[in-house]
């Protein structure tokens, strides 16, 4: 069964810089598979930052950016504040219908 | 107002089936430029995608749930439900329903989640 790896967690201070990545347990994540990335704080559901790898959702800002990076899709934030303390998830879409989500990434800025 | 909204019982006992609604209000969930699907999240733990239906009523589900999931939908009710069998403790979590859109509003191929609900917590317990 296909795995998506996503790092647990990362730190970063504010007004860094930060690129979480989410990949494959077997074989390179590339357009085709259409990454999205989300946004979820405690007790909310997720809201939506990147969809087809690098297009923002509406609303979102333009910190935010998505890219493939060599076999990963990538999120970045670039100038990170503190409310973008939260845990960020990575989608694949692997056709026929079918989503694999990966397992998070804990961002922490400090 | 476009929003989805997830509903049924917050407790379930083991071995009996969870069944749980979604209303969609302010879209059609007969668009063909959507599909419909269930996503969960245990306490404490990341997401995990159960399911997604067509209008049509194809639909595709997890590999690792597809023995004790049903995902089905209702078009004159603009709602789609879903009911796993066989439940445990280890079925607890917040489940979210979610618009999966297959096209973005510049009409490219874009397959991501645009539209949550809620969520609503189920508890599986005696």
């Amino acid at each position: 069964q296909t795995v998506v790896t996503q790092e647990p967690s990362f730190s970063v201070s504010p007004g860094g810089t930060v690129t979480l990545t989410c990949g494959l347990s077997s074989g390179s994540v590339s357009t085709n598979y259409y990454p999205s990335w989300y946004q979820q704080t405690p007790g909310q559901a997720p809201r939506t930052l990147i969809y087809r790898t690098n297009i923002r959702s509406s609303g979102v800002p333009d910190r935010f950016s998505g890219s493939i990076l060599g076999k990963k899709a990538a999120l970045t934030i670039t100038g990170a504040q503190a409310d973008d303390e939260s845990d960020y998830y990575c989608v694949l879409y692997m056709g026929s219908g079918i989503c694999v989500f990966g397992g998070g990434t804990k961002l922490t800025v400090l | 107002q476009l929003q989805l909204q997830e509903s049924g019982p917050g407790l379930v006992k083991p071995s009996e089936t969870l069944s749980l609604t979604c209303t969609v209000s302010g879209a059609s969930i007969s668009s063909s430029d959507y599909y419909w699907g269930w996503i969960r999240q245990p306490p404490g733990k990341g997401l995990e995608w159960i399911g997604t239906i067509y209008y049509s009523g194809n639909t595709y589900y997890n590999p690792s749930l597809r023995s004790r999931v049903t995902i089905s939908i209702d078009t004159s009710k603009n709602q789609f439900s879903l009911k796993l069998s066989s439940v445990t403790a280890a079925d607890t979590a917040v489940y979210y329903c979610g618009r999966l859109s297959v096209r973005d509003g510049y009409n490219f191929l874009s397959w991501y989640f645009d539209l949550w609900g809620r969520g609503t917590l189920v508890t599986v317990s005696s």
